[in-house]
């Protein structure tokens, strides 16, 4: 069975901490991406990245980066925390081969709450 | 930006009744996913659709693709409280904001 896995289900940081979500799939993916997701706006990509140590700007980069040492993990740093980063996030992996290349599979989710 | 937008962006049935959800799409695709999403979770992809087909089944759901309208609509027979979720639209990476669907016992 596909697995994505991230690091916390809840989080709670204060303003200016540096945060980091990580990120694990166990399907040997090359793609992954992370998405934070609001009320009445749904998912927004943020980063995403198509092989080991590459990556690629989503819609909202802003106070955000990745980073992406190894294939299995992909991992979200918030690098001072502010309130307006309150939401939740959630990981993805895709195959790029043939077959159905655009299908993701998403972890959880992690709640971020930011005081 | 929005490839996927949803339509309604709420629904509510009774258990029992088909439901029904459409989106829009403003590029040219290859394919269209639907995701389901339970509250406070990760999305589950339901079903792909491919440009070149205009309707594909998957047990109670039947997904229908519309590419001169740049429109798909996904439809639940025969809900269940089970069902009870956010349904999203996408296109590669981009997805719509969802349907919350609920369905009342």
């Amino acid at each position: 069975d596909v697995k994505v896995t991230q690091s916390s289900r809840y989080l709670v940081k204060r303003t200016g901490e540096k945060v980091f979500l990580e990120c694990v799939q166990d399907m040997d993916h090359e793609n992954m991406f992370w998405y934070r997701q609001d009320p009445g706006l749904g998912l927004r990509l943020i980063y995403f990245s198509y092989d080991v140590k590459m990556k690629e700007k989503g819609d909202i980069p802003e106070g955000y980066s990745v980073s992406r040492e190894k294939k299995e993990r992909f991992s979200l740093i918030l690098e001072s925390a502010s309130t307006n980063q309150t939401s939740m996030y959630l990981c993805a992996s895709s195959f790029q081969g043939g077959g159905s290349p655009d299908t993701q599979y998403f972890g959880p989710g992690t709640r971020l709450t930011v005081l | 930006s929005q490839q996927g937008e949803e339509d309604p962006q709420a629904l509510s049935i009774q258990e029992g009744e088909n439901a029904t959800m459409n989106c829009s799409y403003k590029t040219s695709i290859n394919n269209l996913q639907w995701y389901r999403q339970n509250s406070g979770r990760g999305l589950v992809h339901l079903i792909l659709i491919r440009s070149n087909e205009r309707e594909k089944h998957s047990g109670r759901l039947r997904v229908t693709l519309d590419t001169s309208k740049k429109s798909s609509s996904l439809l639940i027979t025969a809900s269940r409280a089970a069902d009870t979720a956010s349904y999203f639209c996408a296109t590669k990476i981009i997805f719509g904001k969802g349907t919350r669907l609920h369905i009342l016992p």
